[in-house]
């Protein structure tokens, strides 16, 4: 089983509607959890991160986060052309004194106009 | 604010040469430092990382290697590259903030090794 696995798409969404990213992970004692676009050809950007079981709302984006279910998703509302990318979910790992990112294969987005 | 710059922005070697790809962190002091690889749609791979002056840890043996010569500095070598070394090299920084380490990306270094 892979640490964290995302669908790898592609997610095909009209313009205007609501997109819906899914990543569930191995370990437990996860704490921190990240959501990464990563357009074409660029390197990743942070969008969003959380930490706390519930729902996290910045603009048009939400993470949700369920421990329990070890699961962690990002909505994205009134969907853009421009949120075209790959979404790379992450999650904070503490290990031989440091804290790294385990990441996932990323999810292809397209918004359809 | 803080700025990760990298450098060179592209590079094309052919398999046997050398290799330097250099990363610096402007506007912050102590940060943790991370190199990772992502091959042609592929995932990230993290290489090395590095939590102080001189502290280099690997994850992958492999003929690459890491140094940091100076607080915001860190550099990834080979002495001999590999047609396997193709791939676009990233560079990150964190520093914990309210118990999160946040990691932010630079702006990477894409590899071609003919």
């Amino acid at each position: 089983q892979k640490e964290v696995e995302q669908n790898s798409g592609p997610l095909s969404v009209p313009e205007g509607a609501i997109a819906s990213l899914n990543c569930t992970y191995s370990d437990r004692v996860s704490q921190s959890f990240f959501w990464y676009r990563q357009y074409s050809g660029k390197s990743p950007e942070l969008i969003m991160s959380i930490y706390s079981n519930g729902d996290k709302e910045d603009g048009r984006f939400t993470a949700q986060l369920n421990k329990a279910s070890q699961y962690v998703s990002l909505l994205i509302r009134d969907s853009q052309p421009s949120d075209s990318a790959t979404y790379l979910c992450a999650v904070n790992k503490y290990l031989q004194g440091a804290q790294k990112l385990v990441f996932g294969q990323g999810t292809r987005l397209t918004i359809n106009p | 604010s803080q700025t990760i710059h990298q450098w060179p922005a592209t590079l094309v070697q052919p398999v046997g040469s050398p290799l330097s790809l250099e990363c610096t962190v402007e506007g912050t002091s102590n940060p943790n430092l991370y190199w990772y690889r992502q091959a042609a749609g592929r995932g990230l791979q993290l290489l090395f990382y590095s939590v102080g002056i001189g502290q280099i840890s690997s994850e992958v043996p492999q003929n690459l290697s890491a140094s940091r010569p100076q607080d915001r500095q860190f550099i990834l070598s080979s002495k001999k590259l590999l047609l396997s070394d193709s791939g676009f090299y990233l560079c990150a920084w964190s520093v914990p903030s309210g118990g999160l380490y946040e990691q932010y990306f630079g702006p990477g270094t894409r590899l071609t090794v003919t």
